[in-house]
C-alpha cells in the first residue's frame, strides 16, 4: 500500500535555483494538498486542488507554483529558491470535503542555502 | 493571533499517566475537528475526527469538543511509550477540506 509517495525525500538548493516536488496517491483521492512544517508553525496550507486540472491559493502562496495535470499527480514548483523557503513539505490527499481525513506522504526536507 | 493555537510542550509523562491536550481557536465557522498523530521524520496520521461538539473515544483515546468555549481536547489513557510523538490538532469549516493547524504538541512517554 503506497498511498501518498513524496519525490524526492531531501533536497538541498542554492538560492536562486529551481525545482519541482512531486506527490503521487494511489488511492483514486479527487483532492490534493501541499503544506509545508517549520518549527512552532504547525502545518500551513500552501496550495491546494479539488480536481484534475483545478487549483487554489492556500495560505502561504507566494514563492510557489503547482500544477494538477492527472489525478494521481500533484507538484509544487519552486521557480526561484530562497533561503526563507528551507522547510519540510508535506503532501496531503483526501476523497472529498472536510469530512473526509487528508492521508499525508512522510515530507521532502529542503534546505536552501 | 494565531486562528488555532497549541501548547507546543514538550510535554512529559511517566507510562500509564492519563494526558491531556488542548486547542483553542477563535473562528466559530469550524465544524469538523481532528487529532493527527506525527513521528519523527513522518507525516501527520489521522488519530480522532469529531463533528461539532461532543465527545468520540476510540479505545485509549477521547476527543471532546466544546464549541462554545471554542475549546478542543484529546485524552490518553494508560499512556505508552508508543505514544511518544507530536500531536497536531486540526480544524476545518468548509467544503474544500483546508485544514487549519496548531502548532503541535511534543509528548514523551516514559517508561
Amino acid at each position: 500500500n503506497a498511498g501518498v509517495t513524496q519525490t524526492p525525500k531531501f533536497r538541498v538548493l542554492k538560492t536562486g535555483q529551481s525545482m519541482t516536488l512531486l506527490c503521487a496517491q494511489d488511492m483514486n483521492h479527487e483532492y490534493m494538498y501541499w503544506y509545508r512544517q517549520d518549527p512552532g508553525m504547525g502545518l500551513r496550507l500552501i496550495h491546494y486542488s479539488v480536481g484534475e486540472g483545478t487549483t487554489a491559493k492556500g495560505e502561504v502562496p507566494d514563492g510557489y507554483n503547482v500544477s494538477r495535470l492527472k489525478k494521481q499527480n500533484f507538484l509544487l514548483g519552486l521557480e526561484s529558491a530562497a533561503p526563507s523557503q528551507t522547510s519540510v513539505y508535506f503532501c496531503a490527499s483526501s476523497s472529498g470535503t472536510a469530512k473526509q481525513p487528508q492521508h499525508f506522504g512522510d515530507g521532502t526536507r529542503l534546505s536552501i542555502l | 493571533q494565531k486562528e488555532v493555537e497549541q501548547d507546543p510542550g514538550p510535554l512529559s509523562v511517566p507510562e500509564g499517566a492519563i494526558v491531556s491536550l488542548n486547542c483553542t481557536y477563535s473562528n466559530s465557522a469550524f465544524q469538523y475537528f481532528m487529532w493527527y498523530r506525527q513521528y519523527s521524520r513522518k507525516g501527520p496520521e489521522l488519530l480522532m475526527y469529531t463533528y461539532s461538539s461532543g465527545n468520540k473515544e476510540d479505545g485509549r483515546f477521547t476527543a471532546q469538543v466544546d464549541k462554545s468555549s471554542k475549546y478542543i481536547s484529546l485524552f490518553i489513557r494508560d499512556s505508552q511509550p508508543s505514544d511518544s510523538a507530536t500531536y497536531l490538532c486540526a480544524m476545518s469549516s468548509g467544503n474544500t477540506g483546508k485544514l487549519i493547524f496548531g502548532q503541535g504538541t511534543t509528548l514523551q512517554v516514559k517508561p
